[in-house]
């Protein structure tokens, strides 16, 4: 069955910090996506990126990086100069279009907080 | 994306009673989710709702506890029955646009508290 492991619960970094944020996946599907969303206090999730299984390249926006890794089943997100404005949860979540189309696994979540 | 609202955004309900979530889509789409995310925890998937056929559950939400109706491409409701205080959580629904990219956008969800 498809799972998704976000082993930090909490981090905490001052501000202009780089910080990586780990989600680790396993799955049988050969054909996935990967997501990762932010939850701010307000509660709404915001959608950050969609990676697919055949697309290993790294992606970068803005202060946002992402590194996918097939080999060790690793998505992992870093922020580069955290601002306080980056202060929330980030899940991680799996889609396996083979067996289950578009429905999400999440994460347990990674609460980030960034102290000015 | 789509911009998708919810309402209400909270309510607090009593033991007992029921309470039916609304979710409204700016565009039409064929697969919308309902999701519940109780008090620090994770999302979990209810059930999926697709226009024109029964709503499916995951394993361990029955129908009678939340029915869900979708009606048409832009709407859907979650209906919470029998409230007990557990069920004190947020209430989120979602929608694939389609296109092939699997992403979901998210409502702003519905804050439930039972009491």
């Amino acid at each position: 069955a498809q799972k998704v492991t976000q082993a930090q619960t909490e981090i905490s970094v001052v501000e202009k910090e780089d910080v990586t944020l780990d989600c680790v996946y396993e799955t049988r599907d050969t054909t996935y996506y990967l997501f990762w969303y932010k939850q701010p206090p307000s509660g709404e999730l915001v959608f950050l990126i969609r990676r697919n299984s055949f697309d290993e390249q790294n992606e970068i926006s803005g202060r946002y990086s992402w590194n996918f890794q097939k080999s060790t089943s690793s998505f992992n997100f870093t922020i580069t100069a955290s601002q306080v404005v980056d202060s929330a949860v980030y899940f991680c979540a799996l889609s396996e279009v083979e067996t289950s189309g578009s429905r999400l696994t999440f994460g347990e979540g990674t609460q980030l907080t960034v102290n000015p | 994306s789509a911009v998708i609202s919810q309402k209400p955004s909270r309510d607090i309900c009593q033991r007992g009673t029921s309470l039916t979530i609304q979710c409204q889509v700016d565009s039409q789409v064929t697969m919308m989710f309902w999701y519940r995310q109780q008090p620090g925890q994770s999302l979990t998937l209810i059930a999926t709702a697709n226009q024109g056929s029964e709503a499916t559950y995951e394993s361990g939400f029955v129908i009678d506890k939340f029915p869900i109706s979708r009606p048409n491409l832009t709407f859907s409701t979650l209906t919470v029955s029998n409230m007990s205080p557990e069920d004190s959580s947020i209430y989120l629904c979602s929608v694939d646009p389609g296109q092939g990219h699997y992403e979901q956008y998210f409502g702003p969800g519905t804050r439930l508290t039972v009491t």
